[in-house]
């Protein structure tokens, strides 16, 4: 089955305690990108990656670092998290760099919280 | 600067009552992407239409239909005979042409809608 496999699902950790999400999919996508969703803002784009070894910020990178080793893998770090990091994230993925390839195969959301 | 508007926080109905969920948006790119999502209780995001700024077919998919008016910039969600099923928060997006060469979207802030049994 082609999906975004994004783990854990929830999360919740300490403030400075670094941590890892996830995110992989097995649809041999070049472009993949982490969104977080808060309340009232949408989704709003962390980082994306346009290949491997391609990375670029999005409109909220700070506080965030992610790689792009392998095409399938897209890990987000948080080296240092702090309360305002709280969030439900998204992994997604989609086929290359232009809107021509659909839309997001988005994972099913990570939910952390930082106390 | 680009940008997408739901200007409906929540919307409840009764079941079987149509629903239109409104989506407006600005844009300077001349050749332009939107979408809709669905995210259910659940949580996942489910992909729904795409449609691109040359198409301005009105689509229509079961119970679903989408009216996109290029003179509005608004690509408005209509649910007809509305179920419990169809409560969810959903989603419009804009692709944006960025000078990398490649395209991020823009996502609203979501319209969610409760239907009542």
């Amino acid at each position: 089955e082609a999906q975004v496999t994004q783990n854990p699902r929830y999360l919740i950790t300490v403030t400075g305690k670094k941590l890892t999400v996830t995110c992989s999919q097995n649809m041999n996508h070049e472009y993949m990108s982490w969104y977080r969703q808060d309340p009232g803002l949408g989704l709003r784009q962390i980082y994306y990656s346009m290949n491997v070894e391609v990375t670029d910020k999005g409109d909220v990178p700070e506080g965030y670092k992610v790689s792009r080793k392998e095409k399938r893998n897209f890990p987000l770090i948080l080296e240092s998290p702090s309360p305002n990091q709280t969030s439900l994230y998204f992994c997604a993925s989609r086929p290359g760099q232009g809107p021509l390839n659909y839309g997001y195969t988005f994972g099913s959301g990570t939910r952390l919280t930082v106390v | 600067a680009q940008k997408v508007t739901q200007a409906q926080t929540e919307i409840s109905v009764v079941e079987k009552e149509d629903v239109t969920l409104d989506c407006v948006y600005e844009t300077r790119d001349t050749t332009y992407y939107l979408f809709w999502y669905k995210q259910p209780p659940s949580g996942e995001l489910v992909f729904l239409i795409r449609r691109n700024s040359f198409d301005e077919q009105n689509e229509i998919s079961g119970r679903y239909s989408w009216n996109f008016q290029k003179s509005t910039s608004s690509f408005n969600f209509t649910i007809t005979a509305s179920q419990v099923v169809d409560s969810a928060v959903y989603f419009c997006a804009l692709s944006e042409a960025l000078s990398s060469g490649t395209y991020k979207y823009i996502f609203g802030t979501g319209t969610r809608l409760k239907v009542l049994a």
